[in-house]
């Protein structure tokens, strides 16, 4: 089992382009997370999906659309990226009869914004 | 006010030392408590749930005082391996669901 995956693993973009994460994970768990994380302030929830077709805003959505197609995949996208989104990008993902809170993690994304 | 704080640190201490330290949170109808620890660069991974009547695992012990609404970690015989970044983990319950909350983390670093 890979686990939980994450492309790319670093990127530097320019203010105004966008750009698509991709997180997929092969333990057919049902719940997958997108979370940011900046110095000082923990990781902060941006969006989740507790199924294939569904997704959910979280604590910081703005700025950030996702989509779950499938179920393995998890995609977040920044449609007009800003420096604010300079951060390290981590997703997670667990079983919908897991503890909901032992989540897996991908190896997370450094994203820059110019 | 943060709904979960916890000192930055870093904690510096010798190889074989005892060391804890706490997490506090705001919201009293905060129901599952967890730590997750993180190595530099890597993403966080989880080290142990925390119950009501406290909780050991190997070297590591957690505790919770509902009391005075902290959360705390003990770890004993230090190793090198220890050095990491420790997150506290806090579910609170939020409508019909519930929010888990990310405190930004202890870092500790372990001295040979």
């Amino acid at each position: 089992n890979a686990g939980v995956t994450q492309t790319p693993k670093f990127r530097v973009l320019k203010t105004g382009q966008s750009m698509t994460l991709l997180c997929a994970q092969d333990m057919n768990h049902e719940y997958m997370y997108w979370y940011r994380q900046d110095p000082g302030m923990g990781l902060r929830l941006i969006h989740y999906s507790v199924g294939e077709g569904t997704t959910a805003k979280g604590e910081v959505p703005d700025g950030y659309n996702v989509s779950r197609l499938k179920k393995q995949n998890f995609l977040l996208g920044l449609e007009s990226a800003a420096p604010s989104q300079t951060s390290v990008y981590f997703c997670a993902s667990n079983k919908r009869t897991d503890n909901p809170y032992e989540q897996y993690f991908g190896p997370g994304t450094r994203l820059t914004v110019t | 006010r943060k709904e979960v704080e916890q000192d930055p640190g870093p904690f510096n201490v010798p190889e074989g030392a005892t060391v804890a330290f706490n997490c506090t949170y705001s919201n009293s109808a905060s129901q599952s408590f967890f730590w997750y620890r993180q190595d530099c660069r890597k993403e966080p991974k989880l080290l142990m749930s925390v119950y009501s009547s406290g909780n050991e695992d190997g070297r590591f012990t957690a505790q919770l005082n509902r009391a005075s609404q902290y959360i705390s970690l003990l770890i004993r015989d230090s190793k090198l391996s220890d050095s990491a970044t420790y997150l506290c983990v806090v579910n609170i319950p939020y409508s019909s669901a519930s929010k888990i909350i990310f405190g930004s983390g202890t870092r500790l670093s372990i001295r040979p």
